[in-house]
């Protein structure tokens, strides 16, 4: 069965420095990526899709199916960016998310 | 326009009792999703309702668990016999009708604390 793996529970970076939250999945298809977001007091929200290819809010993922990654990027972390991130695949066009643990991000001042 | 609701948005219970979660997807949504949010774990996939087809129960952790869709809208969880370890959040989400990966819109969540 497929997997997703968030291996930081908790990431703390600097406002303006770069942010990555990395991502990685065990599948060997071709899979559909997903990142996730849960804003504090907020709902659940799709962020972006690797299909896409789309930057939203400043962030960036690019699959890389050598390594079966999909990290998160942002050049220059703000304040409003600290969040709980999920990264989620699916396969097969299946409506089934399988979500890694997640990661949440402190962005300081 | 209205997104997901989900009620109550916080539930607490007594180890034993049986406990029921509603979901009210968005209008003009078939698909609707019961996932179940534990602290420190991801988010699990539950059960699955789209239009009439039958639903995919395969994420339902023990038979405590049903779910049910009156009407295509309005969705039900219902967990029997409740136990500590069912304390969670559980959300649902809903889409439209189409490909599978159609983005999923979620609910605020309903918190279950089983005491």
């Amino acid at each position: 069965a497929q997997r997703v793996t968030q291996p930081e529970k908790l990431l703390s970076v600097f406002k303006g420095a770069p942010v990555e939250l990395k991502c990685n999945y065990s599948y060997s298809g071709s899979p559909e990526l997903f990142w996730y977001v849960q804003y504090s007091r907020q709902r659940l929200q799709l962020l972006l899709r690797h299909i896409s290819r789309e930057s939203i809010k400043g962030f960036t993922a690019d699959l890389n199916k050598g390594e079966t990654s999909f990290h998160l990027k942002k050049p220059f972390a703000q304040e409003e960016d600290s969040a709980m991130y999920y990264c989620a695949l699916s396969v097969n066009n299946d409506y089934k998310l399988s979500f890694g643990a997640g990661t949440t991000v402190t962005v300081r001042a | 326009g209205a997104g997901v609701s989900q009620s109550p948005s916080n539930k607490v219970t007594e180890k034993g009792k049986d406990v029921e979660l509603r979901c009210d997807p968005i209008s003009g949504h078939t698909a609707l999703y019961w996932y179940r949010q534990s602290l420190g774990q991801g988010l699990e996939f539950l059960i699955y309702f789209q239009g009439n087809s039958a639903p995919d129960k395969s994420g339902l952790p023990s038979d405590r668990f049903s779910a049910e869709r009156t009407g295509g809208s309005v969705s039900t969880l219902t967990i029997q016999r409740t136990q500590q370890e069912d304390s969670a959040v559980y959300l649902c989400a809903s889409s439209r009708p189409g490909r599978g990966t159609d983005t999923q819109y979620f609910g605020p969540g309903t918190r279950l604390t089983v005491l």
